[in-house]
C-alpha cells in the first residue's frame, strides 16, 4: 500500500536561511508527489507538484522540490525563508490514475527572526 | 472568487445530535472529498466522490454518511454525533489528479 512519511515533526530555522523538508514514499509505481502548506487556521494550498518529467519542480512562493527515484523522496526546499513562510507542509502521493491521495502528517516549520 | 465554501466555520454540537457540513463548489470540479485532520495525525480521507451521484468510503468513513446529487454540492452528516469526531473537517475538490486539491477553509467541530 502507498504511504508517505515526513520524518520531522518540527523545524525551526532563522529567516534568511535556507530550508528542506524532507518526504519519503512507499509506491510501486512512480506516483504523482505533491507538496502543501497550511497557514494557522486556514485550508491547504498546493505549493507544488511532480507527475513525470523533469526531476526537479518549481512551485509558488519561491519553492522547489526533487524526485529522487532512488531514495523515494520528495523534498521541498526554499534558499532563503521569509518570516511568512511559517506554517504546516504536508507531502502528498496518489498513485496515476486515481484522484485519491495520501497524506503524510506534516512537518510544522517555524522562524526565526 | 472560485473556490470551495464550508459552512459552518465552527461548531460545538452535544453527543448524540445529528450535524450536516456543507461544502459547496463553484469550479464544476467532478471529485470532490472529505477529509478530518486531527493534531499527529494529519489528514485522513473519509468519503470520497469522483463525480456526480456516486460516492466511496475512505480511511476512516464510520458515522459519516456523503451524498452527491448535484456537481456543486457534497454535503457530510454524522447521524449521530460522538466526541472522537471533534476534528477540523475540510472539504476539497480536484478537477483531475494532475491538478492536486482544491481545498475549502474548513469546519472546526467540537462534540461533547
Amino acid at each position: 500500500a502507498q504511504s508517505v512519511t515526513q520524518p520531522d515533526i518540527h523545524i525551526t530555522v532563522s529567516e534568511g536561511a535556507s530550508l528542506e523538508l524532507r518526504c519519503n514514499y512507499s509506491y510501486g509505481a512512480t506516483p504523482y508527489l505533491f507538496w502543501y502548506v497550511q497557514s494557522p487556521g486556514q485550508g491547504l494550498q498546493l505549493l507544488l507538484k511532480y507527475f513525470s518529467g523533469d526531476t526537479l519542480v518549481q512551485g509558488i512562493k519561491g519553492f522547489e522540490a526533487e524526485f529522487k527515484r532512488s531514495q523515494s523522496s520528495f523534498n521541498l526546499r526554499k534558499p532563503s525563508v521569509h518570516w511568512s513562510d511559517a506554517a504546516e507542509y504536508f507531502c502528498a502521493v496518489g498513485p496515476a490514475g486515481d484522484d485519491k491521495i495520501i497524506f503524510g502528517k506534516g512537518t510544522r516549520l517555524h522562524i526565526l527572526p | 472568487i472560485a473556490g470551495i465554501t464550508q459552512a459552518p466555520t465552527s461548531q460545538i454540537l452535544a453527543a448524540g445530535r445529528r450535524m450536516t457540513l456543507r461544502c459547496t463548489q463553484d469550479m464544476r470540479h467532478n471529485a470532490m472529498y472529505w477529509y478530518r485532520q486531527d493534531l499527529g495525525l494529519g489528514l485522513r480521507l473519509i468519503h470520497y466522490s469522483n463525480t456526480a451521484g456516486t460516492t466511496g468510503k475512505g480511511e476512516v468513513p464510520d458515522g459519516y454518511s456523503v451524498s452527491r446529487a448535484n456537481t456543486d454540492d457534497f454535503p457530510l452528516t454524522l447521524a449521530s454525533a460522538v466526541p472522537s469526531q471533534t476534528s477540523v473537517y475540510f472539504c476539497a475538490s480536484s478537477a483531475g489528479q494532475t491538478y492536486g486539491y482544491t481545498f475549502g477553509s474548513g469546519t472546526r467541530l467540537t462534540v461533547v
